[in-house]
């Protein structure tokens, strides 16, 4: 089955320094998500990547996929404490009967010092 | 358009108390999905739907059974909770996975504590 590390799992930085955060899969990625969770709340879609050497960007936040699409990585440049929360990568995954779902990493918890 | 609901926000029960969770959905999708997440642990599948009356078991379904007779209800029950069901448990729906621009949509999440 499929699992997916992230690192760190845990970071403090101050408030606008850059950050990346690591998700590496055990198994080709076809399809991989990055979600933000805010303590307390529900998840929230950020990116989705597909292609190898795919790069995404929204505000401050890039995405990118490497070229073995085994590994993704999300920076954030300038970091401001809205910044702040959980961040989740999640892979594309097929169940039974082609059903598919979503293969999570434990999650990277993110502060922002002032 | 609410989205993803999840009924309720915050629970506490006694072992061997039963209770249902509720998630509703707006958006006509086809796939719902339940997840619980625990510290350090990420988010691991319970239960998931393919369509209306249609169920399967995830990566931890033991405790848990789930019903989807109605399109946009996805119930979760627990028959006699043990503390190890602390957790907080999320919904979610897609519409069709084979749409590979689209994404799951995530309830709010429901706060379980088992004493």
């Amino acid at each position: 089955s499929q699992e997916l590390e992230q690192s760190p799992q845990s970071l403090i930085v101050q408030e606008g320094k850059n950050l990346t955060i690591n998700c590496t899969s055990s198994k080709t990625l076809y399809g991989l998500y990055w979600y933000k969770q805010k303590y307390g709340e529900g998840l929230i879609f950020l990116m989705m990547l597909q292609k190898g050497g795919e790069e995404k960007s929204h505000e401050k936040i890039t995405a990118k996929l490497d070229e073995k699409k085994q590994q993704s990585s999300l920076h954030i440049t300038a970091s401001q404490p809205s910044h702040a929360g959980i961040y989740l990568c999640g892979a594309d995954s097929y169940l039974i009967q082609g059903a598919q779902k979503l293969v999570f990493g434990q999650g990277t918890r993110l502060t922002i010092n002032p | 358009n609410a989205g993803v609901t999840q009924t309720p926000k915050f629970r506490v029960l006694k072992t061997g108390q039963s209770m249902t969770l509720l998630c509703a959905q707006d958006m006509n999708h086809e796939y719902m999905y339940w997840y619980r997440q625990d510290p350090g642990m990420g988010l691991r599948l319970i239960h998931y739907s393919v369509g209306e009356g249609t169920t399967a078991k995830g990566e931890v379904p033991d405790g848990y059974n789930v019903s989807r007779l109605k399109k946009q209800n996805f119930l979760l029950g627990l028959e006699s909770a043990a503390p190890s069901q602390t957790s907080v448990y999320f919904c979610a729906t897609w519409r069709a996975p084979t749409q590979y621009t689209d994404t799951q949509y995530f309830g709010p999440g429901t706060r379980l504590t088992v004493l």
